[in-house]
């Protein structure tokens, strides 16, 4: 199964901050790779896919990067809204496995 | 409106079997892989099982292999997850997804039920 690691696991940050997020995949995902928003008691929510394109109705200050192993997703200029726990997926192989995922408090 | 809903969560002993149903409704629900993903109490997501469009490929998680069974009735819009032999752990939220592949795109899970909640005790 491939592994998908997230860092940090916790950040605090303020309205405002730029923020990134790093997935790293145990092995090359080219760019089967998808990114997550999931607030407690709500549905997750699909903010990128094929690790580069906004979901339609995303935002723009979300944005995601990389191929192979190493992704990022970065939140150019945090709002209230935005805090909420963050996964990346791989869809190269199956299991399609998550991150254990990143949680985003308020600082 | 786009919609998926789950249903059939329920508490259930050790060794028992549930049967949850996931109805969607706003889009042709053929066209779609369909998933099941869980949370499980104060943990992360976690993928469990898919079906192709025409339910004749399958994939589960290794945990639940043998022992949970994805199936879907297009003509009702309707995707399942039989649960059988069930353990403690499989205690979670249950969420049925909808995703689109290709060849060269995975477009992620792009509609998500509320979910429904499966208590093993």
């Amino acid at each position: 199964d491939i592994q998908m690691t997230q860092s940090p696991s916790s950040v605090s940050a303020s309205v405002g901050d730029r923020v990134t997020i790093t997935c790293r995949a145990s092995q090359g995902i080219d760019t089967w790779l998808a990114w997550y928003q999931h607030k407690p008691g709500k549905a997750p929510k699909l903010l990128i896919y094929a690790a580069s394109t906004l979901q339609t109705g995303v935002p723009s200050r979300f944005s995601g990067s990389g191929s192979g192993t190493d992704f990022t997703l970065t939140i150019s200029s945090l709002q209230p809204e935005d805090f909420a726990t963050y996964y990346c997926q791989q869809a190269n192989s199956f299991p399609h496995t998550f991150g254990q995922g990143t949680k985003l408090e308020i600082k | 409106e786009v919609q998926l809903v789950e249903s059939g969560g329920d508490l259930v002993q050790p060794g028992g079997s549930l049967r949850l149903s996931c109805a969607g409704s706003g889009f042709i629900f053929s066209n779609y892989w369909m998933n099941w993903v869980r949370q499980a109490p104060g943990k992360g997501l976690e993928w469990v099982a898919n079906i192709r469009q025409d339910g004749n490929k399958k994939y589960y998680v290794d945990s639940v292999k043998g022992r949970f069974s994805i199936s879907r009735d297009n003509a009702k819009s309707s995707l399942f997850l039989q649960m059988n032999f069930l353990r403690a752990e499989d205690t979670a939220v249950y969420y049925c997804a909808r995703t689109t592949v290709t060849s060269h795109y995975y477009y992620g899970m792009d509609v998500w039920g509320q979910g429904t909640t499966v208590t093993v005790s």
